[in-house]
């Protein structure tokens, strides 16, 4: 299947500040899709991020705090703006594979906020 | 997503012995998806079933997916330490989103 490449692979953050977690894939994905998995527990999806339009957000994630790129078929950026310790989390992107259909995931960004 | 429910929530077996982790939807699937974590890395995929009674296998381990698409098992045969981890099922609901279930966490005793 398809490989992401997702960086970094883990920060250290201060409150306030932002940080961007990018996500390069080795072959051309239409659909991309970001979660987040906070400590002990499942994957919870933010959004669903298609190239050319607009990111698709879940209850409970607002693009001020979370706005993603796509601006092409094989990357993807999440930016988690004004941290707070409530953020600390893993990060992940993922992609669907066509067309075989199988979601595959970026290795995830373990984020700590300060 | 609180649509997806596993049971159960962790797992402790005894090496070699056969053990069923459940998925349940409370709607229709347009696709179920099996995955393992091993603790703090990535997602390995293990299947996809999309057709109602499908039925796959890998190596020891065999999923299911009941005709009306709601719920879906996953069955390992004499299990062993490397089977250890957290198994996630991920369900698609309309081809374009994805949620996961709540996670078991499997250890195997040597």
């Amino acid at each position: 299947s398809a490989v992401i490449s997702q960086k970094p692979s883990r920060d250290i953050c201060q409150r306030g500040t932002s940080l961007t977690i990018q996500c390069q894939v080795d072959s051309q994905v239409t659909m991309m899709f970001w979660y987040r998995q906070q400590p002990g527990q499942s994957l919870t999806l933010i959004a669903t991020a298609n190239q050319g339009s607009e990111a698709t957000y879940e209850s409970g994630f607002v693009i001020d705090k979370f706005p993603i790129s796509r601006p092409n078929l094989t990357f993807s950026t999440l930016t988690v703006s004004n941290m707070s310790p409530e953020d600390s989390s893993i990060y992940l992107c993922s992609g669907r594979q066509e067309p075989t259909g199988e979601l595959f995931f970026g290795e995830g960004s373990r984020l700590t906020v300060l | 997503s609180q649509e997806l429910e596993q049971s159960p929530q962790s797992l402790i077996v005894q090496e070699g012995k056969n053990l069923t982790i459940n998925c349940t939807s409370s709607k229709t699937l347009y696709g179920l998806y099996w995955y393992k974590q091993k603790y703090g890395e990535g997602l390995i995929f293990l299947m996809m079933l999309q057709k109602g009674g499908e039925e796959k296998s890998h190596e020891k381990i065999t999923a299911k997916l009941d005709e009306k698409k709601q719920q879906s098992s996953l069955h390992i045969t004499a299990s062993q330490p490397s089977h250890a981890g957290i198994y996630l099922c991920g369900a698609d609901y309309t081809g374009n989103q994805f949620y996961f279930g709540t996670g078991t966490s499997l250890t195997v005793i040597p």
